[in-house]
């Protein structure tokens, strides 16, 4: 059982371009959670997803910023018109049952530069 | 507002101490709490979970325990050797998502 995959492991991106920062999470998981890390920073919550749906975007920028998870295939933090303050790690968690219930596992992170 | 603060921010010890990192939660209605462990430029790995129902929870060398009264838990390492040296983060869950602290970053010198 592989654990939760991100890809790209690093992201180099001009300011004004897209990333797509990719999550799949663990066989049988459905619930899956997105964080950012600043640099000397701790993780903050941007967004929870279960298949098909957004539940708590509470975290996410209200602009240029979207994720979803569709029924087949991974997770996606898709990021429009990129600024430098954009670059950080992006960390994807995954879970078999609500947060409140279970452990959370996370993946290596995608490290997002925008230059 | 939920926040979670881990102290200290910084720890350096000699290889073989004991030693606590601690964890302070604002909103005692917390389901869970987990510590983890990230190495410079890494993924988060997974230490220990305690439920709200539990008091604490043993991995190896690691102890941690919850104290929801308090708001505190407590990450205790035994016998510290240097590829323990990591970033070590709590964090709580409170329904549909976690909270986590800054971390607190362990040197341990051979």
């Amino acid at each position: 059982n592989a654990g939760v995959m991100q890809n790209p492991r690093h992201l180099v991106r001009r300011r004004g371009q897209e990333a797509r920062l990719r999550c799949s999470p663990m066989k049988g998981h459905s619930h899956v959670y997105w964080y950012r890390q600043l640099p000397e920073e701790g993780l903050k919550f941007m967004v929870y997803l279960q298949k098909e749906n957004i539940i708590d975007e509470s975290g996410m920028p209200k602009e240029r910023f979207s994720a979803e998870f569709p029924k087949e295939g991974p997770s996606i933090l898709r990021i429009q018109q990129v600024v430098r303050g954009d670059s950080a790690a992006y960390f994807c968690a995954s879970s078999p049952r609500q947060a409140r219930d279970t452990e959370a596992f996370f993946g290596q992170g995608t490290r997002l530069t925008v230059v | 507002k939920q926040e979670v603060t881990q102290i200290p921010a910084a720890l350096s010890v000699p290889e073989g101490e004991n030693l606590v990192l601690n964890c302070s939660f604002t909103d005692s209605a917390i389901y869970n709490l987990q510590w983890f462990r990230q190495d410079p430029g890494k993924g988060l790995t997974s230490l220990l979970l305690i439920q709200s129902s539990q008091r604490e929870q043993t991995s190896g060398r690691l102890n941690a325990s919850l104290d929801k009264s308090s708001g505190r838990s407590t990450l205790y390492i035994a016998a510290s050797q240097p590829g323990d040296s990591a970033t070590y983060l709590c964090a709580g869950s409170y329904g549909q998502n976690f909270v986590f602290g800054p971390g607190t970053r362990l040197s341990v010198l051979p």
